[in-house]
């Protein structure tokens, strides 16, 4: 069953401080995987976008990761600001259909000054 | 940048009423699709449109759901005889080549009481 896993389910941090999101999937065969930043009721927007091939890529002080062997994938925030505070989508897609994307849960991410 | 319009950010209807939630795509997209988020709950997917029909849906998607491209710049979801359970937030988004660029809308909150 294709299913993306998000953890922690929540997070605080003071500001300033760096963390770690975690996405593990099961989606296959895989295509690419994509972080997504969403504030309270407004629509997803993407933070990156990954390729098999791609282990790495950066987008200001958001960095993801992806091991496509262990089908897990890390995003890494820097220095941490309140603006920060919102959830962090893993979205995994299929490599065939049009409805190619796989959702996770999110991390519910609260910056704290 | 290009934007998702989506109208209204927020209807209140009463259960059994018929909604239109409506969505403008970036002009030169091709692909457009209906996803809904359950308040606490993951994005899911609902209906993908290309060239005008439908090319896929859910099995949220039933006779209940349908969508239009009336014109050549709006895409709406009709959902007939709304139910409690229809309460979500709905996001639209749209696709230049059907596979890497997706753009979301800030969605439409949907309460039905």
């Amino acid at each position: 069953k294709n299913q993306v896993e998000q953890s922690p389910q929540s997070l605080i941090i003071l500001e300033g401080k760096n963390c770690t999101l975690q996405c593990n999937y099961t989606v296959s065969p895989f295509s690419n995987l994509r972080w997504y930043k969403q504030d309270t009721g407004r629509g997803p927007v993407s933070l990156t976008i990954m390729t098999f091939s791609e282990n790495t890529k950066s987008n200001g002080r958001y960095t993801a990761t992806l091991d496509a062997d262990t089908k897990q994938s890390s995003l890494h925030i820097t220095a941490s600001q309140l603006s920060d505070s919102a959830s962090y989508i893993c979205v995994v897609s299929y490599q065939t259909g049009a409805n190619n994307l796989f959702f996770g849960t999110g991390t519910r991410l609260t910056v704290i000054p | 940048e290009p934007e998702v319009t989506q109208t209204p950010s927020h209807q209140v209807t009463q259960m059994g009423q018929e909604v239109i939630l409506r969505c403008v795509p970036i002009s030169n997209h091709l692909y457009f699709y209906w996803y809904r988020q359950i308040l606490g709950q993951k994005v899911e997917f609902l209906v993908s449109f290309y060239n005008n029909e439908i090319s896929e849906k859910s099995e949220i998607f039933d006779d209940q759901f349908s969508v239009e491209r009336p014109d050549g710049s709006n895409f709406t979801l009709k959902i007939r005889s709304t139910k409690l359970e229809d309460s979500a937030m709905y996001f639209c988004a749209s696709n230049g080549d059907g596979y890497y660029g997706y753009t979301f809308g800030s969605g439409t909150r949907l309460t039905v009481v």
